[in-house]
């Protein structure tokens, strides 16, 4: 069964500090992965998307990573705000036909 | 990035009713939206794939009766519960991708259905 996992399902951190937020899925076969943000009560935001071809992509603080043999993504923030306290979601299109197959998502708490 | 809209954000209804909420690409034509349903801390799981001009695809376990779903232009689908009951109260999201097909996909703001 292709499965995505997001551990810890929380993290609180002070304001400031660098963090990885992890997600890992079964089948290596994969297409592309993608980052979400999720306020509470509101849609999803797409963060990053990163190819299977690809190791990793970045967008301001954002740098997200993909390793495919080893079944994991990281998603790293980079000096963090109390603006970026949210539930990230990681998703995994196993089949190419960009069925999401999301993980529980993590809630992000940063303190000012 | 693109932008999709849903419609209504939240709707109350008594059960045995029928609610229809849409979901619109605002800025570009998606021939493929996407239907996800979001239970309360849990994350989304794939209802169906709404394809315009033919028949919606419905994951396992989703009952296509119940739900249904019309893709009548390129920029609109709409997802029906029909018959509501109390158990379908959730939060439904709508995604499509653009036809650059990236493999990227936007999704809409949700819709909080609760039926009474």
């Amino acid at each position: 069964k292709q499965e995505v996992t997001q551990i810890p399902a929380a993290l609180s951190v002070p304001e400031g500090e660098n963090l990885v937020l992890n997600c890992s899925f079964t089948d290596s076969a994969i297409y592309n992965l993608q980052w979400f943000r999720q306020d509470p009560g509101k849609g999803l935001t797409s963060l990053l998307l990163i190819q299977s071809s690809q190791r990793e992509q970045t967008s301001g603080r954002l740098n997200a990573s993909l390793d495919k043999s080893s079944g994991r993504s990281t998603l790293y923030i980079a000096a963090s705000q109390p603006g970026d306290s949210a539930t990230y979601l990681c998703a995994a299109d196993f089949q190419g036909a960009q069925k999401l197959v999301f993980g529980q998502g993590t809630r992000l708490t940063i303190n000012p | 990035g693109a932008v999709v809209s849903q419609h209504p954000s939240w709707v109350i209804c008594k059960s045995g009713t029928s609610v229809k909420i849409e979901c619109r690409s605002l800025d570009f034509q998606a021939t493929t939206m996407f239907w996800y349903r979001q239970f309360p801390k849990q994350s989304l799981m794939l209802m169906a794939t709404s394809n315009e001009g033919s028949k919606a695809t419905y994951e396992q376990g989703v009952e296509k009766d119940k739900f249904l779903i019309n893709h009548a232009s390129l920029t609109l689908s709409t997802l029906t519960v029909t018959s509501a009951h109390p158990e379908d109260s959730s939060f439904y999201i709508c995604s499509a991708s653009t036809p650059e097909a990236t493999g990227e996909l936007f999704f809409g703001e949700g819709s909080r259905l609760t039926v009474l």
